[in-house]
């Protein structure tokens, strides 16, 4: 199985501030790579595709880039309806793994 | 729009048994793969099985293999999850979701989960 660690656990960030979240790979997933957010009670929302394909009606400001074992999603400018936990999932290779996730908190 | 609803869920015996179920709507089901996610209490997302766009290829996670059938019916537009043999380990909140395509990708549309909980 290709174990996804994401980096890092918890973030604290203000608003307006550019903040970016590692995922690595335990072996390369290629460029199939997502990232979802999620709030709490809620299902995950999400945004990222192929490593770095922005899906309808996500705003511009996320990003994601990489490929192989190492990939990075941005927010470039933190706005209040982004705190929220983020999480990357890898659909190279059964079972399609997620990481552990990272909690973007207020500062 | 795309939409998935869940049914089914509830509090179960270890040992018992459990079936959820997903109802699509609003797009073509039977060109898209579907899996199942959990997510433990306060803990992060587990993907738990995948059934393809026709239904004759499944994968599941070594942590409910044997233990877990997933299926669809295209002709009801519905998503199954038939859980057997149920540990305390196996409550969660369970969500459905699809691929983008009916080829690997990432998951677009999501149930809005359901409660499973394994307690004597």
């Amino acid at each position: 199985d290709i174990q996804m660690t994401q980096s890092p656990s918890t973030l604290s960030a203000s608003v307006g501030d550019r903040v970016t979240i590692t995922c690595r790979a335990s072996q390369s997933a290629g460029a199939s790579l997502a990232w979802y957010q999620q709030k709490p009670g809620k299902a995950p929302n999400l945004l990222i595709y192929w490593a770095s394909s922005l899906e309808s009606g996500v705003p511009s400001r996320f990003s994601g880039s990489g490929s192989g074992t190492e990939f990075t999603l941005t927010i470039s400018s933190l706005q209040p309806d982004d705190f929220a936990t983020y999480y990357c999932q890898q659909y190279y290779t059964y079972p399609y793994t997620f990481g552990q996730g990272t909690k973007l908190e207020i500062k | 729009q795309a939409q998935l609803v869940q049914s089914g869920g509830g509090v179960v015996q270890p040992g018992g048994s459990l079936r959820l179920s997903c109802a699509a709507s609003g797009f073509t089901f039977d060109n898209y793969g579907v899996v199942w996610v959990r997510q433990a209490p306060g803990k992060g997302l587990e993907w738990v099985a995948h059934v393809s766009f026709h239904g004759t290829t499944k994968h599941y996670a070594d942590s409910v293999k044997g233990r877990f059938t997933i299926s669809r019916d295209n002709s009801k537009n519905m998503l199954y999850l038939q859980m057997d043999s149920l540990r305390a380990e196996d409550t969660a909140v369970y969500y459905c979701a699809k691929q983008r395509t009916a080829r690997p990708n990432a998951l677009d549309v999501w149930g809005q989960g359901t409660t499973v909980t394994v307690s004597s």
